[in-house]
Protein backbone atom coordinates (compact mmCIF):
# COMPACT_ATOMS: atom_id res chain seq x y z
CA UNK A 1 0.00 0.00 0.00
CA UNK A 2 0.92 3.94 -0.21
CA UNK A 3 2.62 5.10 2.95
CA UNK A 4 5.08 8.06 4.55
CA UNK A 5 6.84 6.76 7.29
CA UNK A 6 9.96 8.02 9.63
CA UNK A 7 12.90 6.08 9.87
CA UNK A 8 13.27 6.05 13.50
CA UNK A 9 10.65 6.06 16.17
CA UNK A 10 13.06 8.29 18.92
CA UNK A 11 15.97 10.80 18.69
CA UNK A 12 18.14 12.05 21.62
CA UNK A 13 19.94 14.98 20.33
CA UNK A 14 22.07 17.62 22.84
CA UNK A 15 20.68 20.92 22.96
CA UNK A 16 22.67 23.55 20.24
CA UNK A 17 23.35 20.57 18.28
CA UNK A 18 21.71 19.66 14.63
CA UNK A 19 18.93 17.20 14.47
CA UNK A 20 18.23 15.33 11.23
CA UNK A 21 14.73 13.50 11.20
CA UNK A 22 13.61 11.18 8.34
CA UNK A 23 11.09 9.49 6.43
CA UNK A 24 10.45 7.54 3.16
CA UNK A 25 7.56 7.83 1.14
CA UNK A 26 6.42 5.08 -1.28
CA UNK A 27 3.43 7.10 -3.30
CA UNK A 28 5.84 8.05 -6.38
CA UNK A 29 2.33 10.79 -7.60
CA UNK A 30 2.72 12.21 -4.21
CA UNK A 31 3.46 15.99 -4.98
CA UNK A 32 3.38 18.05 -1.61
CA UNK A 33 5.01 17.17 1.52
CA UNK A 34 4.26 18.21 4.82
CA UNK A 35 6.72 18.39 8.56
CA UNK A 36 4.39 18.73 11.58
CA UNK A 37 5.43 19.51 14.89
CA UNK A 38 3.00 18.11 17.82
CA UNK A 39 3.31 19.03 21.37
CA UNK A 40 1.85 16.80 24.17
CA UNK A 41 -2.11 17.95 24.83
CA UNK A 42 -1.73 19.38 21.38
CA UNK A 43 -2.32 19.68 17.25
CA UNK A 44 -0.02 19.11 15.11
CA UNK A 45 1.81 22.40 13.89
CA UNK A 46 2.99 23.06 10.69
CA UNK A 47 6.34 23.69 10.59
CA UNK A 48 7.63 23.76 6.58
CA UNK A 49 6.17 22.68 3.49
CA UNK A 50 8.07 21.61 0.16
CA UNK A 51 6.39 20.71 -3.40
CA UNK A 52 7.73 17.78 -5.94
CA UNK A 53 9.11 20.49 -8.21
CA UNK A 54 11.66 21.19 -5.44
CA UNK A 55 14.46 19.63 -3.49
CA UNK A 56 15.26 21.97 -0.85
CA UNK A 57 13.64 24.80 1.11
CA UNK A 58 14.61 26.43 4.20
CA UNK A 59 12.31 27.99 6.74
CA UNK A 60 13.75 29.48 10.47
CA UNK A 61 16.07 27.02 11.88
CA UNK A 62 14.60 24.30 9.59
CA UNK A 63 15.20 23.17 6.10
CA UNK A 64 13.30 20.24 4.39
CA UNK A 65 14.94 18.30 1.89
CA UNK A 66 13.47 16.09 -0.76
CA UNK A 67 14.86 13.42 -3.10
CA UNK A 68 12.32 11.99 -5.07
CA UNK A 69 14.51 9.50 -6.72
CA UNK A 70 14.77 7.75 -3.87
CA UNK A 71 11.52 8.75 -2.16
CA UNK A 72 12.99 10.23 0.75
CA UNK A 73 12.25 13.35 2.95
CA UNK A 74 14.21 14.66 5.66
CA UNK A 75 13.42 17.42 8.50
CA UNK A 76 17.01 19.30 9.68
CA UNK A 77 16.77 21.25 12.58
CA UNK A 78 19.49 23.32 12.98
CA UNK A 79 21.04 24.38 17.46
CA UNK A 80 18.10 22.38 18.63
CA UNK A 81 16.95 24.10 21.31
CA UNK A 82 14.56 22.32 24.42
CA UNK A 83 11.50 23.36 23.00
CA UNK A 84 12.13 21.60 19.79
CA UNK A 85 11.03 18.48 22.14
CA UNK A 86 8.01 17.31 20.64
CA UNK A 87 6.55 14.22 18.02
CA UNK A 88 7.41 15.19 14.16
CA UNK A 89 5.76 13.67 11.58
CA UNK A 90 6.13 13.94 7.81
CA UNK A 91 2.85 14.25 5.59
CA UNK A 92 2.02 13.78 2.15
CA UNK A 93 -0.26 14.99 -0.30
CA UNK A 94 -1.18 13.20 -3.63
CA UNK A 95 -2.14 15.14 -6.11
CA UNK A 96 -6.04 16.15 -5.81
CA UNK A 97 -6.80 13.06 -3.05
CA UNK A 98 -7.57 16.43 -0.84
CA UNK A 99 -5.91 13.92 2.55
CA UNK A 100 -2.85 13.73 4.02
CA UNK A 101 -0.99 10.84 4.57
CA UNK A 102 0.69 10.54 7.70
CA UNK A 103 4.14 8.58 9.03
CA UNK A 104 4.11 7.22 12.46
CA UNK A 105 6.23 10.26 13.77
CA UNK A 106 9.72 10.87 15.49
CA UNK A 107 9.79 11.65 19.00
CA UNK A 108 12.71 13.67 19.78
CA UNK A 109 13.72 14.30 22.72
CA UNK A 110 16.58 17.60 24.18
CA UNK A 111 19.07 16.90 26.14
CA UNK A 112 20.40 19.95 28.32
CA UNK B 1 -6.32 35.35 13.33
CA UNK B 2 -7.97 32.75 14.93
CA UNK B 3 -7.04 29.52 14.40
CA UNK B 4 -8.81 26.30 13.78
CA UNK B 5 -11.63 25.68 16.87
CA UNK B 6 -12.57 22.48 17.81
CA UNK B 7 -15.49 22.19 20.58
CA UNK B 8 -15.85 20.54 23.06
CA UNK B 9 -12.06 19.74 23.95
CA UNK B 10 -13.20 16.05 26.35
CA UNK B 11 -15.46 14.30 26.01
CA UNK B 12 -16.43 11.12 28.16
CA UNK B 13 -18.95 8.77 26.51
CA UNK B 14 -20.25 5.53 27.14
CA UNK B 15 -20.05 1.86 24.49
CA UNK B 16 -23.42 2.57 22.32
CA UNK B 17 -24.12 6.55 22.74
CA UNK B 18 -23.55 8.61 19.49
CA UNK B 19 -21.51 11.51 20.12
CA UNK B 20 -21.24 15.14 17.28
CA UNK B 21 -18.05 17.11 17.44
CA UNK B 22 -17.50 20.47 16.08
CA UNK B 23 -14.79 22.18 14.07
CA UNK B 24 -14.83 25.76 13.00
CA UNK B 25 -12.01 26.33 10.15
CA UNK B 26 -9.94 29.64 9.93
CA UNK B 27 -11.97 32.38 8.10
CA UNK B 28 -11.71 32.03 4.70
CA UNK B 29 -10.83 28.33 4.73
CA UNK B 30 -13.30 26.00 2.71
CA UNK B 31 -11.53 22.69 2.82
CA UNK B 32 -11.87 21.14 6.33
CA UNK B 33 -10.66 17.38 7.10
CA UNK B 34 -10.96 15.44 10.01
CA UNK B 35 -8.33 12.82 11.15
CA UNK B 36 -8.15 10.57 14.07
CA UNK B 37 -5.07 9.96 16.39
CA UNK B 38 -4.41 7.06 18.18
CA UNK B 39 -1.21 5.23 19.85
CA UNK B 40 -1.22 2.47 17.70
CA UNK B 41 -2.98 3.64 14.22
CA UNK B 42 -1.41 6.92 14.47
CA UNK B 43 -2.78 9.81 12.42
CA UNK B 44 -5.66 8.12 9.73
CA UNK B 45 -7.65 10.35 7.43
CA UNK B 46 -11.52 10.30 8.13
CA UNK B 47 -12.95 12.47 5.20
CA UNK B 48 -12.81 15.84 3.52
CA UNK B 49 -15.44 18.83 2.52
CA UNK B 50 -15.30 21.54 0.72
CA UNK B 51 -18.31 23.41 0.10
CA UNK B 52 -20.47 21.12 1.91
CA UNK B 53 -19.14 18.01 -0.59
CA UNK B 54 -17.41 15.37 0.84
CA UNK B 55 -14.66 14.82 -1.69
CA UNK B 56 -12.89 12.26 -0.29
CA UNK B 57 -13.33 9.37 2.52
CA UNK B 58 -10.79 7.30 4.66
CA UNK B 59 -11.38 3.74 5.39
CA UNK B 60 -13.85 3.67 8.22
CA UNK B 61 -16.92 2.44 8.81
CA UNK B 62 -20.44 3.67 8.30
CA UNK B 63 -20.73 5.06 11.95
CA UNK B 64 -18.19 7.67 11.05
CA UNK B 65 -20.53 10.64 9.58
CA UNK B 66 -19.66 13.98 8.74
CA UNK B 67 -21.06 17.16 7.29
CA UNK B 68 -19.99 20.42 6.59
CA UNK B 69 -22.25 23.82 6.35
CA UNK B 70 -22.16 26.61 3.95
CA UNK B 71 -20.44 28.72 6.34
CA UNK B 72 -18.01 26.16 6.20
CA UNK B 73 -18.21 25.04 9.97
CA UNK B 74 -18.15 20.98 10.31
CA UNK B 75 -18.90 18.53 12.10
CA UNK B 76 -18.59 14.42 12.47
CA UNK B 77 -20.59 12.35 13.99
CA UNK B 78 -19.68 8.83 15.40
CA UNK B 79 -23.00 6.32 16.34
CA UNK B 80 -22.74 3.58 17.88
CA UNK B 81 -19.81 3.87 20.21
CA UNK B 82 -17.24 1.12 20.47
CA UNK B 83 -13.82 1.57 23.17
CA UNK B 84 -12.19 1.70 19.99
CA UNK B 85 -13.44 4.73 19.14
CA UNK B 86 -11.13 6.36 22.03
CA UNK B 87 -8.87 9.04 20.32
CA UNK B 88 -7.81 12.27 19.32
CA UNK B 89 -9.89 13.41 16.54
CA UNK B 90 -8.15 16.30 14.62
CA UNK B 91 -9.57 18.59 12.41
CA UNK B 92 -7.71 20.56 10.33
CA UNK B 93 -8.96 23.45 7.36
CA UNK B 94 -7.04 24.57 3.86
CA UNK B 95 -7.04 27.29 2.08
CA UNK B 96 -6.11 25.77 -0.86
CA UNK B 97 -5.54 21.76 -0.11
CA UNK B 98 -2.18 20.61 -2.08
CA UNK B 99 -0.83 23.83 -2.20
CA UNK B 100 -1.44 24.86 1.57
CA UNK B 101 -0.26 24.22 4.31
CA UNK B 102 -3.33 22.21 6.68
CA UNK B 103 -3.97 24.01 9.96
CA UNK B 104 -5.07 21.85 12.66
CA UNK B 105 -7.02 22.18 15.62
CA UNK B 106 -6.38 21.16 19.48
CA UNK B 107 -8.37 18.15 18.90
CA UNK B 108 -11.65 16.78 20.82
CA UNK B 109 -10.29 13.79 22.81
CA UNK B 110 -12.89 11.51 23.01
CA UNK B 111 -12.85 8.65 25.64
CA UNK B 112 -15.58 5.79 25.56
CA UNK B 113 -16.13 3.51 28.74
Amino acid sequence: GESVGLHLPTLSVQEGDNSIINCAYSNSASDYFIWYKQESGKGPQFIIDIRSNMDKRQGQRVTVLLNKTVKHLSLQIAATQPGDSAVYFCAENGSNDYKLSFGAGTTVTVRA
Amino acid sequence: KAGVTQTPRYLIKTRGQQVTLSCSPISGHRSVSWYQQTPGQGLQFLFEYFSETQRNKGNFPGRFSGRQFSNSRSEMNVSTLELGDSALYLCASSLSPGEDGYTFGSGTRLTVV
